[in-house]
């Protein structure tokens, strides 16, 4: 079955970076668009960026433009955040999130949270 | 684009229907026919129940159900289980701005 395994988060300065991977199986991730959902806690869910299944088109949350950049390498069937410039209200638990096709978003992996504090 | 608003709480008892609304504007949710619905319990991960609008994937109880009308999507559960107490989120695609979530609703069952 799909599984979505995120990596990467910890806890990182105001200012700091951090990139965020999830490593996807049981699907043919080359066919598949992925997106990136953060919820922070005791907080709602809030739509981060999406990224085509070839690389080709990227969407962000306005919030994360231009600081956050989404990528994929398809030979290693791994979705990455990089997230620059990090703020304390980027502190919250990232899934990555498989394009369940008629734009919607399923499956979703457990999350990683990331901690922004000096 | 700013966050669809949903109200904050809904509760029902058990067998009764509930209606969750779900606003946004002319340029987010009224523009596309793309609202999905998600179901989040305590410590789990979301779950998607509704999708285009009023669409159930596979495996989802009919007792799902949703639909839209201009600016506003509703997401309705008939008989209320005790199972059915969760958060729900609403969610429609916006085009190039990408996708905007609903502030999420807390489901009570009485």
């Amino acid at each position: 079955q799909v599984q979505l395994v995120e990596s990467g988060g910890g806890v990182v300065q105001p200012g700091g970076s951090l990139r965020l991977s999830c490593a996807a199986s049981g699907f043919t991730f080359n066919t598949k668009s992925m997106h990136w959902v953060r919820q922070a806690p005791g907080k709602g869910l809030e739509w981060v960026a999406f990224i085509h299944f070839d690389g080709n088109k990227t969407y962000y949350a306005d919030s994360v433009r231009g600081r956050f950049t989404v990528s994929r390498d398809n030979s290693k069937n791994t979705l990455y955040l990089q997230m620059n410039s990090l703020r304390a209200e980027d502190t919250a638990v990232y899934h990555c999130v498989k394009d369940f096709g008629s734009y919607a978003l399923e499956p979703w992996g457990q999350g990683n949270l990331v901690t922004v504090s000096s | 684009h700013s966050a669809l608003t949903q109200p904050a709480s809904v509760s029902g008892s058990p067998g009764q229907s509930i209606t969750i609304s779900c606003s946004g504007t002319g340029s987010d949710l009224g523009s596309y026919d793309l609202v999905s619905w998600y179901q989040q319990h305590p410590g789990k991960v979301p779950e998607v129940i509704i999708y285009e609008n009023a669409k159930r994937p596979s495996g989802i109880s009919d007792r799902f159900s949703g639909s839209k009308s201009g600016n506003t999507a509703s997401l309705t559960i008939s008989g209320l289980l005790a199972e059915d107490e969760a958060d729900y989120y609403c969610c429609s695609f916006v085009g190039r701005g990408g996708w905007v979530f609903g502030g999420g609703t807390r489901l009570t069952v009485l």
